[in-house]
């Protein structure tokens, strides 16, 4: 497989701060996306993003693929952003193609 | 637009129980994923299909766990016998075509006495 990291586990906010969370994968990947899971369980797909920079209102993410690491941003963050983000990611080559891999996920509170 | 339909939401049996989990894909979708999430192990893959076709299902735990897909907008997972090891979270996932988005049902909560 495929290991996939995520960094910090846990990332506690007050209303209104900036966060970034990073992803770091061990191989070459040709599909990266980042979820949101919220505290009812819903996962939400945030962005699809293999390399590049891409932002959907107060978040926004950038992938380095020669480098092997995501990161998502989170901007003047609001309490609804609480939950844990996960990044997935699909090898580039071998047996595995079309299956994702998810880190651990990113556990975030944001207090009001 | 209706997303990834899962039924039932919540599913309470006993050991040794027939439980079936239930998928409706997004129209058009391509491709459908079966997920399981756990505390031990997180999110993990189990089988995924494309165009009702099954592509891998090795991440499906054991012989216990068979999956299908009779046509574009219904897919099955079913455990026959249950164990309570079983209990976790279920998720069904579609895509369009291979490599985008995944669209994720809300789940089924599975809990196996």
């Amino acid at each position: 497989g495929i290991q996939v990291e995520q960094s910090p586990p846990d990332l506690i906010l007050q209303e209104g701060a900036n966060s970034t969370l990073r992803c770091n994968f061990s191989d070459s990947v040709n599909n990266l996306q980042w979820f949101h899971q919220n505290p009812w369980g819903q996962l939400i797909n945030l962005f699809y993003i293999p390399s590049g920079t891409k932002q959907n209102g107060r978040l926004s993410a950038t992938t380095v693929a020669t480098e092997r690491y995501s990161l998502l941003y989170i901007s003047s963050s609001q309490t609804t952003d609480s939950g844990v983000y996960f990044c997935a990611v699909e090898r580039m080559r071998g047996s595995t193609l079309g299956r994702l891999y998810f880190g651990r996920g990113t556990q975030l509170t944001v207090w009001p | 637009d209706a997303g990834v339909i899962q039924s039932p939401r919540h599913e309470v049996t006993e050991m040794g129980q027939e439980v079936t989990l239930r998928c409706k894909p997004i129209s058009g979708h391509d491709y459908l994923f079966w997920y399981r999430q756990t505390m031990m192990r997180g999110l993990e893959l189990l089988i995924y299909f494309n165009n009702n076709v099954p592509i891998d299902d090795s991440g499906m735990p054991e012989d216990r766990f068979s999956a299908k897909m009779p046509n574009a907008s219904f897919s099955t997972l079913k455990i026959q016998p249950s164990e309570p090891r079983d209990s976790a979270v279920y998720f069904c996932a579609s895509s369009l075509v291979w490599g985008q988005p995944q669209h994720f049902g809300d789940g089924t909560r599975l809990s196996i006495l």
